[in-house]
Order: C-alpha cells, then structure tokens, then sequence
C-alpha cells in the first residue's frame, strides 16, 4: 500500500502561470481532503471531494481555485494565474469513508511563486 | 463550532526529559481530538487519536495524551525526550458532522537539546 501520493513534491510558478497539484488516494478510499499550510501556520481546510462529486468547498477561496475528483485517474487541485499570497504547502488527505477518524495524509506539495 | 487552541508556540526541553505539549479544546459535544507530527519539509504524521473510549490515549513513539473533559484539555506527553521527536506538533480536532474535516491548532515546535 503506497499511502497517499501527492506530486509533485515541489513547485514552483511565475506569477500569473497556473498550478497543477496531484493527489492519488489510499487503494480503497473514495474520500478526499484539501488543506493548506501557509508559512508558520497550521493547515486549514480547503475542500472535501468524493469520486465525481465537491462535497463541501467552504475553505476554497472563491476566485482562481477549484479542484476535481474524477471517476478514474487522481483529485486535482488547480490554482489559476498564482501570485505570491498563494506560496504554501498543499496537503491530500484521504479516508475509506466521511466518518473515518483520523485520514492519512500526503507528503505534500510545496509551492513557491516567484 | 469547534476549535483547538495551542497554548505554547515553542516548547524546548533536554534530551531524556519529559515533554508536555498543551492543548484546549472548545466543542459542543464530545469530540474526537488527535495529535499530528510534523518533521521538517516532511507530511504529517498520527501520533494519537481520541475517539470516546478510554480518556489515556497511547500513541507512537512513546507518546501519550490524556482527555481531560472537566478542563477540555488534550494534552500531549512523553516521560523522555529523543532527539528524533524534534518537529511541529499540531493538536486537531474533527469537526463532525457530514464532512467531518479537521480543525487544526496553530502548532507547537518541539526542540530537543542534547
């Protein structure tokens, strides 16, 4: 079992250029979670996605962000035309089901604006 | 709403000695809390979750975290410290409900002197 996969590990974009971030999930979890760590911060939750399906985008900012959970291949995370405030480390959760406690977490994505 | 408060952004103590990391929590029903690690440039990690059965929760790495409800506290400890548990330490609690997502403390970094 691979544990979740996020790639790549590190990124880095020019202002204006977009971000692509990869998750796969756990073998068997149909359950994805978003969170960002901004610098000397905790994470904060960003979006909650099943196959096919946003289930809660609360934390999402509303303009430039949105992410997909296809029927087959990994959930993406995709930042349009990045700026500077977007440099963080982005965190893939999965879980078998909503109410599993505790997911398992990526190794995160780390990108840098410059 | 729910929510995790850390109450120590830097903790350093000497190798061999104990560790305690603090951590409160505010929620309007009995939550489930847990402790994440976070080693440099690395993803997260699950020492110890809490989730209504026994209140002394024993985690990895010889870690353990007591529930404490008449004080709302969830704090972490260790009888010796490694140098190996140098890293941030994040106390989290999940939210519950439909999305179950987490909510997590701003962190404690962990400093280990030889």
């Amino acid at each position: 079992n691979a544990g979740v996969m996020q790639n790549p590990r590190h990124l880095v974009r020019r202002r204006g250029q977009e971000a692509r971030l990869r998750c796969s999930p756990m073998k068997g979890h149909s359950h994805v979670y978003w969170y960002r760590q901004l610098p000397e911060e905790g994470l904060k939750f960003m979006v909650y996605l099943q196959k096919e399906n946003i289930i809660d985008e609360s934390g999402m900012p509303k303009e430039r962000f949105s992410a997909e959970f296809p029927k087959e291949g990994p959930s993406i995370l995709r930042i349009q035309q990045v700026v500077r405030g977007d440099s963080a480390a982005y965190f893939c959760a999965s879980s078998p089901n909503e109410v599993s406690h505790g997911y398992t977490f990526g190794s995160g994505t780390r990108l840098t604006v410059v | 709403a729910q929510s995790v408060t850390q109450l120590d952004s830097h903790v350093s103590v000497s190798e061999g000695t104990p560790v305690l990391l603090r951590c409160n929590y505010s929620s309007s029903y009995s939550p489930s809390l847990f402790w994440y690690v976070q080693h440099p440039n690395k993803g997260l990690q699950l020492l110890l979750k809490y989730t209504s059965a026994a209140t002394l929760v024993k985690g990895i790495n010889g870690f353990e975290a007591e529930f404490k409800k008449s004080e709302t506290s969830f704090h972490l400890t260790k009888p010796s410290a490694h140098m190996s548990d140098a890293a941030e330490y994040f106390c989290v609690v999940s939210e519950g409900g439909a999305t179950n997502k987490l909510i997590f403390g701003t962190g404690t970094l962990l400093a280990v002197q030889p």
